[in-house]
């Protein structure tokens, strides 16, 4: 059984351009969520992604905009790049309405801008 | 606004004994979940254990237990027997009260937590 994966691994950027990161979702699952870690710190929720629709935003910028498909994979994508976009990020599923709320993180992809 | 503070910034543990992280978590709501997270230099985040906040009993995972206080709003994590592959970042989360079954996680700062053999 599959996990969350997510791809690339690392990405290498520069300042003002635009990247697209990949998610896809354990098995069974429809609901797909962004976290941004920068170095040091806690994660911080971007969004949530259920039935192809944004469901709940955190405190992020219209530069941090997402997808998702019927697949139920997600992409989150990040325009006009900022040094402090450099973090890791972290795509987690769950169900929806499950028991416990638990969401199975993917291995992430470390984000550099330059 | 919810919010979860980890003290802690760094710990340190002898091979074998036992160790406690600590977290106290801040919420106006009654219903709530808590989660501790383990995070290896690799950067995935390892789910370890969950409370919910109307569980009668503190939940425990293999050598994993969370000591609930929900009074005083703390949600420790205690390690039994540590190993050297525990060393990690350590991570204390709410999620949100579970409203229209969307839900997000939020975080604390997390312990650096290092075993020594």
């Amino acid at each position: 059984d599959a996990g969350v994966t997510q791809s690339p691994t690392h990405l290498i950027k520069t300042r003002g351009q635009q990247v697209t990161l990949r998610c896809s979702p354990k098995s069974g699952h429809d609901t797909v969520s962004w976290y941004q870690q920068a170095l040091g710190q806690g994660p911080q929720f971007i969004f949530q992604y259920y039935e192809e629709e944004e469901r709940q935003r955190g405190n992020f910028p219209d530069r941090f905009s997402g997808h998702q498909f019927p697949n139920y994979s997600s992409e989150l994508n990040v325009n006009a790049l900022l040094l402090g976009d450099s973090a890791l990020y972290l795509c987690a599923s769950t169900i929806r309405d499950p028991k416990t709320g638990e969401q199975f993180f993917g291995p992430g992809t470390r984000l550099t801008v330059l | 606004a919810q919010k979860i503070t980890q003290t802690q910034p760094g710990m340190f543990v002898q091979e074998k004994e036992a160790v406690t992280l600590d977290c106290t978590y801040d919420t106006s709501d009654p219903s709530y979940g808590l989660f501790w997270y383990k995070q290896p230099s690799s950067g995935e985040m390892i789910f370890l254990i969950y409370q919910g906040s109307y569980d009668q009993q503190n939940a425990t995972e293999g050598r994993y237990s969370l000591n609930f206080q929900k009074a005083r709003k703390s949600a420790n994590l205690v390690i039994s027997a540590s190993q050297l592959g525990d060393s990690a970042m350590y991570f204390c989360a709410m999620r949100e009260p579970f409203s229209g079954g969307y839900n997000k996680l939020i975080f604390g700062a997390g312990t650096r937590l290092a075993v020594h053999p």
